[in-house]
């Protein structure tokens, strides 16, 4: 599982509350990412981080932001949550090689329900 | 803009069945195609392809890459009901590693 954990991994909030989600690695990846999950939509990128404080949004980086203070853990902001982020979220860790030529992949943690009513 | 794009989007077959799945990219600076399982948790890595016609095998599961027509296939010989998965595919991009995800084929095999 490549030592990645995820908190909480539910939750229930109310529109317009803030919700922050942790992700946490024990292997210290350089690049870390955040991930939803709909129905009919696959795995799309919310954010990602090459290093500490270096982050990049991804294609759905509407109303998220993140913060990585520490190479361990990636935190995602839903700054006003709204029932449209209603989703599954996993965080994940690229590990593999630098040149291409070797085994590269992501591990993902195990993911968290969100639901905004 | 970076696309991937994976057919069938589900399909249902029998056990001892041999499927095929797709996966088709459209991306600048391609890197590599990787291949994910997903049963109810995670996805669990399968395959990473780099080169163009060099299979990939794990047991009843093989996969190859062509570059030029830029997709990619995801074989499973005699089907069992353990293969009931999403299968995802994802291009990895050069320079950001980021990865794209196709939006999945949802496969059942039935006993």
């Amino acid at each position: 599982d490549a030592g990645i954990t995820q908190s909480p991994r539910h939750k229930v909030t109310e529109t317009g509350t803030p919700v922050t989600l942790r992700c946490h690695q024990t292997e210290n990846h350089r690049y870390m990412y955040w991930y939803r999950q709909d129905p009919g939509h696959g795995l799309r990128l919310i954010h990602y981080s090459y290093g500490v404080k270096d982050t990049d949004k991804g294609e759905v980086s509407d109303g998220y932001s993140v913060s990585r203070s520490k190479t361990e853990d990636f935190l995602l902001t839903l700054e006003s949550a709204t029932s449209s982020q209603t989703s599954v979220y996993f965080c994940a860790i690229r590990r593999g090689g630098v040149t291409g030529t070797t085994q590269e992949t992501q591990y993902f943690g195990p993911g968290t329900r969100l639901l905004v009513l | 803009e970076d696309k991937v794009v994976q057919s069938p989007l589900s399909l249902v077959v029998h056990e001892g069945d041999t499927v095929t799945l797709n996966c088709s990219y459209e991306v600048t600076n391609f890197r590599s195609l990787l291949w994910y399982k997903q049963e109810k948790k995670a996805p669990t890595f399968l395959f990473m392809l780099t080169s163009s016609g060099i299979e990939k095998k794990s047991g009843r599961l093989s996969s190859i890459l062509d570059k030029k027509e830029l997709f990619s296939i995801l074989n499973i010989t005699a089907t069992q009901t353990g293969d009931s998965a999403i299968y995802l595919c994802a291009v990895i991009t050069s320079g950001t590693y980021k990865y794209i995800f196709g939006t999945g084929t949802r496969l059942k095999v039935l006993a």
